[in-house]
């Protein structure tokens, strides 16, 4: 298994263009999450998903939409990148968001928007 | 808002000694996790240990948690170079609704020198 994969692994960015970060997950687990990593900040919750067909906001969701394209794959998109948005962006899934266990992440995006 | 704090921010060790170091959090919890991130990759569970425990093992791990002061430590024994990560305590709020979402704490930066 190859737990949770996320492309691409780095990017850089003009501010005011898109682009869309895949992460997809082969443990057959309902739950999936997007966090944002700034420096001094530990972790913060952009988006989840409790199952596939729903998707709900975190702390920080402005500025991105997601979509559960389907029970594998949680995608996140920048429509209009921002300086801010400059971080390391980790997608996590777990079992089932109704009680809390452990969640897996994947190695992470290094986003940089100029 | 950050739920969980970490103290101290850094920490700095010879190899073969202990480490310890410190999570507070705000509200009430269902239960408190450890995860350690290695620089540069995504983070890696390491204990849970729930709200009506006060402390559990895991190899060289030793996790306490005291719900009246809204606190827990990690304890890390015989520590090793290949210790050297950041350790983030994450905790669930009770009354968060359907969906247990982990609210991240700061981090802990050990190094522990060979």
């Amino acid at each position: 298994n190859a737990g949770v994969t996320q492309t691409p692994k780095f990017q850089v960015l003009k501010t005011g263009q898109s682009m869309t970060l895949q992460c997809a997950q082969d443990m057959n687990h309902n739950s999936m999450y997007w966090y944002r990593q700034d420096p001094g900040m530990g972790l913060r919750l952009i988006y989840y998903s409790a199952s596939e067909g729903t998707t709900d906001k975190g702390e920080v969701p402005n500025g991105y939409n997601v979509s559960r394209l389907n029970k594998r794959e949680f995608s996140l998109r920048l429509e209009s990148a921002a300086p801010s948005q400059t971080s390391v962006y980790f997608c996590a899934s777990n079992v089932d968001s109704s009680y809390t266990d452990t969640q897996y992440f994947g190695p992470g995006t290094r986003l940089t928007v100029l | 808002s950050q739920q969980g704090e970490e103290d101290p921010q850094a920490l700095s060790i010879q190899e073969g000694e202990n480490a310890t170091m410190n999570c507070s959090y705000k509200t009430s919890i269902n239960n408190l996790q450890w995860y350690r991130q290695n620089s540069g990759r995504g983070l890696v569970h390491l204990i849970l240990i729930r709200s009506n425990e006060r402390e559990k093992h895991s190899g060289r791990l030793r996790v306490t948690l005291d719900t009246s002061k809204k606190s827990s430590s990690l304890l890390i024994t015989a520590s090793r170079a290949a210790d050297t990560a950041s350790y983030f305590c994450a905790t669930d709020a009770i009354g968060g609704g359907a969906t247990n979402k982990l609210i991240f704490g700061t981090g802990t930066l050990l190094a522990v020198q060979p």
